[in-house]
């Protein structure tokens, strides 16, 4: 089945503790991005990847970074969490031929930084 | 920058009426926008997307439609269905960097 898988779905943490939110395409797609979704603001880009070892940023990267060594594998990286960086995020996929054909998202990681 | 709004944070409909979800673009240029529904618990979902060179199009019970001129958006869904109980966002594609500008979302609740 093509999916994005994310893992974990669910991640509460301390202030300061590094953490990692994996993310996984089988769709051989291109294309890579990671989105916040917060009450009142919707879904905001953080970063993205074009292809492998191209990342850029997207509107709201501060405190986030990103790595894509492979195709199929695009890490959400917070070196320094914080409170404000609770969240939900999602991951998703798309071919860069078919930009205009939508992405496909993963089921969502729920973040808490307390 | 380019925004996307919609236009009512909630919609309530009875079971088998038809709903219409509306939305507004602010980027004249933009030629690319979708419909995603995000139920509870997971990521949005494709629904269906339309260019900028089409004002209609339709799918299996929904239909999105374009008008460029005032720069809006909506969806259609016909003999809407417990099923569809859902947040709807409509995203348009901005710039040539992949980036889809998210609208806050409609809350659609259906009655029975």
């Amino acid at each position: 089945e093509a999916q994005v898988t994310q893992n974990p779905r669910y991640l509460i943490t301390v202030t300061g503790k590094k953490l990692t939110v994996t993310c996984s395409q089988n769709m051989n797609h291109e294309y890579m991005s990671w989105y916040r979704q917060d009450p009142g603001l919707g879904l905001r880009q953080i970063y993205y990847s074009m292809n492998v070892e191209v990342t850029d940023k997207g509107d709201v990267p501060e405190g986030y970074k990103v790595s894509r060594k492979e195709k199929r594998n695009f890490p959400l990286i917070l070196e320094s969490p914080s409170p404000n960086q609770t969240s939900l995020y999602f991951c998703a996929s798309s071919s860069s031929s078919g930009l205009r054909s939508g992405y496909t998202f993963g089921s969502g990681t729920r973040l808490t930084v307390v | 920058g380019e925004s996307v709004g919609l236009h009512l944070p909630t919609l309530s409909v009875q079971e088998g009426d038809n709903s219409i979800i509306n939305c507004a673009y602010s980027n004249s240029a933009s030629d690319y926008f979708i419909w995603y529904k995000q139920e509870s618990g997971k990521g949005p979902q494709f629904i269906i997307d339309i260019r900028s060179n089409m004002d209609k199009r339709q799918g299996q019970r929904v239909t999105v439609l374009l008008n460029k001129t005032v720069k809006h958006l909506s969806l259609q869904i016909a003999a809407t269905q417990p099923g569809d109980s859902a947040v709807y966002f409509c995203a348009v594609l901005s710039g040539n960097t992949g980036k889809l500008i998210f609208g806050q979302g409609t809350t659609l609740q259906v009655k029975p």
